[in-house]
């Protein structure tokens, strides 16, 4: 296990709702991205979290928005739920020192989003 | 756009079989490759690779890097049942740390 824990391992809304997963990221780790992995397909990045400020983002709508707090723990924000956003959702963290990846990404387990 | 393109999609094989997975890329300012195994949810890690034609080894899985040609190699020799997973190669540009996927390779061992 890495050390990357992530709440709910499963969820289940309707369309339209909105929803909030948490990640907490591996001791000594200030980096936090997200992915959304569906059925079938490879992980697609959302975006990234570096000292409480994204970092970069991915091809996703503003509905999807993050958090990052002071002890690098992470929120990922999803409003307006719709259908295709059931997923796993994937949350990596890893360090950084001056913009530049120290160490690979390190997984967490997941949260199974299913939207009905 | 990076892109990422894992081949096969799916293979099946018998214990003791040799594996061969393929990775091609073409990413903008290329820093490393990554290749993960995925079993249920989290992606484990493997082996990054930065440099041409260096062998990453470890036990039964081995991999290497191709710069030139834009692709990786992973392969598992003498493959168990455990080894049945999903194989997920990245890349990893030089500014940033995202990760661009590809679709992965599904592989199933039978006893």
């Amino acid at each position: 296990e890495t050390g990357v824990t992530q709440s709910p391992t499963h969820l289940i809304k309707t369309r339209g709702q909105q929803v909030t997963l948490r990640c907490s990221s591996q001791s000594g780790h200030n980096t936090v991205s997200w992915y959304q992995q569906a059925l079938g397909q490879g992980p697609q990045f959302i975006f990234q979290y570096y000292r409480e400020e994204e970092n970069g983002r991915g091809n996703f709508p503003p509905r999807f928005s993050g958090l990052q707090f002071p002890n690098y723990s992470s929120e990922l924000n999803v409003n307006a739920l719709e259908l295709d956003d059931s997923a796993l959702y994937l949350c990596a963290s890893s360090l950084e020192r001056s913009g530049r990846a120290v160490n690979e990404q390190f997984f967490g387990p997941g949260t199974r989003l299913t939207v009905l | 756009e990076d892109k990422v393109v894992q081949s096969p999609l799916s293979l099946v094989v018998h214990e003791g079989d040799t594996v061969t997975l393929n990775c091609s890329y073409e990413v903008t300012n290329f820093r490393s490759l990554l290749w993960y195994k995925q079993e249920k949810k989290a992606p484990t890690f493997l082996f990054m690779l930065t440099s041409s034609g260096i062998e990453k080894k470890s036990g039964r899985l081995s991999s290497i890097l191709d710069k030139k040609e834009l692709f990786s190699i992973l392969n598992i020799t003498a493959t168990q049942t455990g080894d049945s997973a999903i194989y997920l190669c990245a890349v990893v540009p030089n500014a940033g740390n995202m990760l661009t996927f590809g679709g992965g390779t599904r592989l199933m061992v039978k006893p």
